[in-house]
């Protein structure tokens, strides 16, 4: 069955560093998605992109985060001074274009830990 | 700081009892939900979706309900077992033409063997 890939699975960081999150999204997909869950909340979506664009972010999605598509697999989220409260469990997604929840796929997440 | 997690609501089943789990979603104009379960540090997995021009999707062992006019969802899991439990998460998309999703707060579904 294909999955999305996302590495690494836990990242520990200082204050006002750069990190940067990688995910291979499924290889026919066109969509893809980047959302959050910090610890015993719920998901929360930042950014979609389609077409090497960004189709869609959240009030979260500032200038402190970007994303990019470096090549015709991988898909990364970069968050450039990271703060305490970027601490959480980031999940990439991809879906195809006839869009349907059984093709919207998640990763299994990058547990982020910001010190 | 410290973040405070949302307490999640909890349902406790005995194993091969029925579950129903519901959720409440935002806005009346979102036209396709999907139902995902969420295992301990792992992402959300595909169950079940439903499109509004619907009231009941059943797939196996599970069943949507769709209730436009309170804005109600709920799943119902058929002959519960300890590998159901999880945190359930209702997911809707607003139907804004983008395909991000809106995640409810879940429920903590445990089975008891």
């Amino acid at each position: 069955e294909p999955e999305v890939t996302q590495t690494p699975s836990h990242q520990v960081t200082q204050m006002g560093q750069e990190v940067i999150l990688r995910c291979v999204p499924i290889s026919n997909h066109l969509y893809f998605y980047w959302y959050r869950q910090i610890l015993g909340q719920k998901v929360e979506f930042l950014v979609s992109f389609y077409n090497n664009e960004i189709s869609e972010k959240s009030e979260i999605f500032d200038d402190q985060f970007s994303v990019e598509r470096p090549d015709g697999s991988n898909f990364t989220l970069k968050i450039r001074s990271t703060k305490l409260e970027d601490s959480a469990m980031y999940f990439c997604a991809s879906s195809d274009y006839s869009y349907s929840g059984y093709g919207y796929t998640f990763g299994s997440g990058t547990r982020l830990t910001v010190v | 700081g410290e973040s405070v997690g949302l307490h999640l609501p909890t349902l406790s089943v005995q194993e091969g009892d029925n579950s129903i789990i519901n959720c409440a979603y935002s806005n009346s104009a979102s036209d396709y939900f999907i139902w995902y379960k969420q295992e301990s540090g792992k992402g959300p997995q595909f169950i079940i979706d439903i499109r509004s021009n619907m009231d009941k999707r059943q797939g196996q062992r599970v069943t949507v309900l769709l209730n436009k006019t309170v804005k109600h969802l709920s799943l119902q899991i058929a002959a519960t077992q300890p590998g159901d439990s999880a945190v359930y998460f209702c997911a809707e998309n607003p139907s804004t033409g983008a395909n991000n999703l809106f995640f409810g707060t879940g429920t903590r579904l445990t089975v008891i063997p």
